[in-house]
């Protein structure tokens, strides 16, 4: 099946610093990769949809300068958050999808803490 | 605005009983419906989905969808403390998947 690989699990960063998730689709070319968050107790909110070497569309509210996203590739996305404050702790969830699938495959998520 | 409305419960129901989960959705045109579970602190699993009214059986899951009401449900058959976790519904609008806000289900052993 598709498997779709998300690093770092688990991040503590110091307030002001970037943080880079990583995102890949290790058996298929994930044509859209979509980014989330997720903060304890709500539900997953999409930020953003990207599709292989072409820029990112942001959901509105989402910073796109704060929150870089890259799909440089079929098979890698990253995240960055830039000058992380303690308000962007929360759980970040990819996605991948691929014309040939239904549905779509989850990452297993990044845990970041800002202190 | 397309929403997909869930009650977030929390929900208890006893081992080996029917777990019903209920969900609404604004856009009359969406066609693609799916349940995620999610186990806390971990990414949802696609439990099914569903794309033609009726019913979708897998296993001790039932999938439920009733374009005309825009609703769609899922029931858990004999249902297991394992089953404890939050069940999200998504719905496909403009290529993207949306979520509802999640039902919490504990089944009590």
């Amino acid at each position: 099946g598709a498997v779709v690989s998300q690093h770092p699990s688990r991040v503590i960063c110091k307030s002001g610093t970037s943080v880079k998730i990583e995102c890949r689709s290790l058996d298929f070319q994930a044509t859209t990769m979509f980014w989330y968050r997720q903060f304890p107790k709500q539900s997953l909110m999409l930020m953003a949809t990207s599709n292989e070497g072409s820029k990112a569309t942001y959901e509105q509210g989402v910073e796109k300068d704060k929150f870089l996203i890259n799909h440089a590739s079929l098979t890698l996305s990253t995240l960055t958050v830039t000058s992380a404050h303690p308000e962007d702790s929360s759980f970040y969830i990819c996605s991948a999808s691929s014309r040939d699938m239904l549905g779509y495959t989850f990452g297993s998520g990044t845990r970041l803490t800002v202190v | 605005q397309k929403e997909v409305e869930q009650n977030s419960g929390p929900l208890s129901v006893p081992e080996g009983a029917i777990a019903s989960l209920n969900c609404t959705y604004s856009d009359r045109g969406s066609q693609s419906f799916f349940w995620y579970r999610q186990y806390s602190g971990k990414s949802p699993e696609l439990i099914m989905f569903i794309y033609s009214n009726g019913d979708k059986e897998d296993g001790r899951f039932t999938a439920q969808l009733n374009k005309a009401s825009q609703y769609v449900s899922l029931l858990i058959r004999d249902s297991q403390p394992s089953d404890s976790a939050t069940y999200l519904c998504a719905v496909i609008w403009g290529g993207k998947l949306i979520f509802g806000q999640g039902t919490e289900l504990s089944v009590k052993p």
